[in-house]
């Protein structure tokens, strides 16, 4: 099973649309997560962090449930900029902040 | 904004060549990183580096890897004997606080 894995995409959206990404981990005793987006043949870029609580960052909405041991990310009024591949990411309690990253699903916000 | 710095951009080396692959991270950061990324792969681990050790590694992280902090500012990754399978973008990560690391542009690694 793997430990980070997301919708395989690619998203195809056009600009303005409303778009959810989802993600699962396998090990219940993982402790930080995060969003990075990258670009093509670029590093990865931190989005944001995910609390339990949910949070928001201007258009960027990111839920944690740690029961489910599931992520999201939720796009409003998507921009042709953030055609990207998102990237969830977690580490393991414990860990020296060793980052597990899913394969990433790919959006493509079209005019 | 302060960023982490790679160099090459772009190395190509023989099979069997030994490669050092560089990195300058954030500069009050205290934790550093290298990640690799297969193209079309996902990125993975390699090695954390905490006080002037390593801290972490993964089972990719072998005999033929090695990190070293030389002076106060450069952080290097040597891969003794490069196997074709070594060919991937090398990341370079550096954190104030072991979360969240923030990357580098990275170093295309090309072994023929």
């Amino acid at each position: 099973r793997k430990e980070v894995e997301q919708d395989p995409g690619p998203f195809n959206v056009p600009e303005g649309a409303t778009v959810a990404f989802n993600c699962t981990y396998s090990n219940s005793a993982s402790q930080s997560f995060f969003w990075y987006r990258q670009d093509c043949r670029k590093e990865p870029k931190l989005l944001m962090s995910v609390y339990s609580s949910g949070n928001e960052d201007g258009r960027f909405t990111a839920q944690l449930n740690r029961a489910s041991q599931y992520i999201s990310l939720l796009i409003r009024d998507s921009k042709l900029s953030d055609s990207a591949t998102y990237l969830c990411v977690v580490t393991q309690s414990g860990s020296q902040g060793n980052l597990i990253f899913g394969k990433g699903t790919k959006l493509s916000v079209k005019p | 904004e302060p960023e982490v710095t790679q160099t090459p951009s772009h190395q190509v080396t023989q099979m069997g060549q030994e490669v050092i692959l560089r990195c300058v991270p954030i500069s009050n950061h205290l934790y550093f990183y290298w990640y690799r990324q297969i193209l079309g792969q996902k990125v993975e681990f390699l090695v954390s580096f905490y006080n002037n050790e390593i801290s972490e590694k993964s089972e990719i992280f072998d005999d033929q890897f090695s990190v070293e902090r030389p002076d106060g500012s450069n952080f290097t990754l040597k891969i003794r004997s490069t196997k074709l399978e070594d060919s991937a973008m090398y990341f370079c990560a550096s954190s104030r606080d072991r979360v969240p690391a923030f990357f580098g542009q990275g170093t295309r690694l090309t072994v023929v």
